[in-house]
């Protein structure tokens, strides 16, 4: 079974510009995550979904930041305009969680590294 | 909300030694603890988790965690370092619904 997948695995932009990631998660996984990785701040969850729902964004940074899931095997992280301030490793990732069972394992995608000039 | 801290951000042990990664949660509710590993250039992946029950977890590659309620840790632990452990590991915490938090992470470094 694949992993989950996620695209591009590097961009490099110029500020300003309109930054799209992409994550397929694993199929049959109800939950999805985006992290996000700097040597500053560590491992950050900027919002997860479950069941395409979005169930907490307060770990987005701004208003520039936007995410959508508009189903199960797909979701995107937007950055419009995007800082130098925002490259960083971008980090998908999906689970199985079932009600009563706790939270299942994380399964992470390889990031997308995000240089914005 | 839930919170880890790991202390030290760098860990160096020499090969066959004793490994020791210190991991302290802060959770309102009970927690779910977790250790995963991250080599370079690649996501994280889980190492072990506690969940409830046994509070001595063992997990992949040697490696194992006990959960110290009245200590509030989760230290992981290998008996005997081998080369390729060297990679950097993550303590986290999740409550019920699944909005696992990390910790800033501990390099581990291993010396021949």
């Amino acid at each position: 079974d694949a992993g989950v997948i996620q695209s591009p695995r590097h961009e490099v932009t110029e500020m300003g510009q309109e930054v799209t990631l992409r994550c397929k998660p694993i199929s049959g996984h109800n939950s999805l995550f985006w992290y996000r990785q700097t040597m500053m701040r560590g491992l950050e969850l900027l919002i997860y979904f479950n069941n395409n729902v979005p169930i907490d964004d307060s770990g987005m940074p701004e208003d520039r930041f936007s995410a959508k899931m508009p189903n199960a095997s797909f979701s995107t992280l937007k950055i419009q305009p995007s800082e130098p301030r925002d490259s960083a490793v971008y980090f998908c990732a999906s689970s199985l969680d079932r009600r009563g069972a706790g939270p299942g394992e994380l399964f992470f995608g390889e990031g997308s590294r995000l240089t914005v000039l | 909300a839930q919170s880890v801290t790991q202390l030290g951000s760098h860990v160096s042990v020499s090969e066959g030694a004793l490994v020791l990664l210190r991991c302290n949660y802060s959770s309102s509710v009970p927690p779910y603890l977790f250790w995963y590993v991250q080599y370079p250039n690649q996501g994280l992946q889980l190492l072990l988790k506690y969940t409830t029950g046994a509070t001595l977890v063992k997990g992949i590659n040697g490696f194992e965690a006990e959960f110290k309620k009245s200590e509030t840790s989760f230290h992981l632990t290998k008996p005997s370092a081998h080369m390729s452990d060297a990679a950097e590991y993550f303590c986290a915490v999740s409550g019920a619904v699944n909005d696992m938090r990390f910790g800033a992470g501990t390099r581990l470094t291993v010396k021949p």
